[in-house]
């Protein structure tokens, strides 16, 4: 089972609102990652988390504030967004970089996120 | 830095027809190579990859790819395509041993005429 799972999948908060985006894997896999697609272009990297501990910040604005509470699960708590933010939130894992056996990240459906 | 060029943003085929989407890389060694499909909407599709070994890959739905270092190249291969085949195709390179860290090509975006 390859599967990563995302909810919700569509999420319209204003620009004062608090609100979160789930994230969850059940593969074993110890590297988790959200990236931000706009309409038409490829994924950007934002954060990555390896075994729970954030590894890689692609200077993110801090009202995204990323959460790895377990192995299977990644969060990303939204605040005071920006109507630029507006975009799909895709969620990605893979085997830990340790493990050589397998580098291939497996993505979520992801959250259509409008903010308005 | 690695970079990953697509020349492709946007190919049209006809059904039952063949596919080819180039995919060049820039980078000091060989990394490692992917291509994924995102049908709109949706998140991306793991279609094949390439570490090492044999240069011919075989992946996903009949999709193959050949990777040929004399030319920094990656390209992706259907000898038939179908009309479930229309959607946006990225190519994406990872440092060997830290590929956590994608590069991904701009994505060709894939019509299928009946």
């Amino acid at each position: 089972d390859t599967e990563v799972t995302q909810t919700p999948k569509h999420l319209v908060m204003g620009m004062t609102n608090k609100k979160s985006l789930k994230c969850e894997q059940h593969m074993g896999h110890r590297a988790m990652y959200w990236y931000k697609q706009k309409a038409k272009k490829p994924p950007e990297l934002m954060f990555v988390y390896s075994y729970e501990k954030l590894s890689i910040n692609e200077s993110v604005p801090s009202r995204f504030s990323p959460e790895c509470p377990n192995s299977s699960l990644l969060n990303l708590h939204l605040h005071a967004l920006q109507p630029e933010d507006s975009a799909l939130y895709l969620c990605a894992s893979s085997q830990s970089p340790k493990d050589r056996t397998s580098y291939e990240q497996y993505f979520g459906p992801g959250t259509r996120l409008t903010v308005t | 830095a690695q970079s990953v060029t697509q020349p492709d943003i946007h190919i049209t085929v006809s059904e039952g027809a063949s596919l080819e989407l180039r995919c060049n890389y820039s980078y000091g060694a060989t990394p490692y190579l992917f291509w994924y499909v995102q049908s709109p909407g949706q998140g991306l599709q793991l279609l094949l990859k390439y570490f090492s070994g044999d240069t011919l890959v075989q992946g996903i739905k009949g999709f193959e790819a050949e990777f040929k270092r004399s030319q920094s190249s990656f390209n992706l291969r259907k000898p038939s395509v179908h009309w479930s085949d229309a959607a946006e195709y990225f190519c994406a390179v990872g440092p060997p041993l830290r590929v956590n860290k994608l590069s991904f090509g701009a994505g060709t975006t894939v019509t299928v005429r009946a």
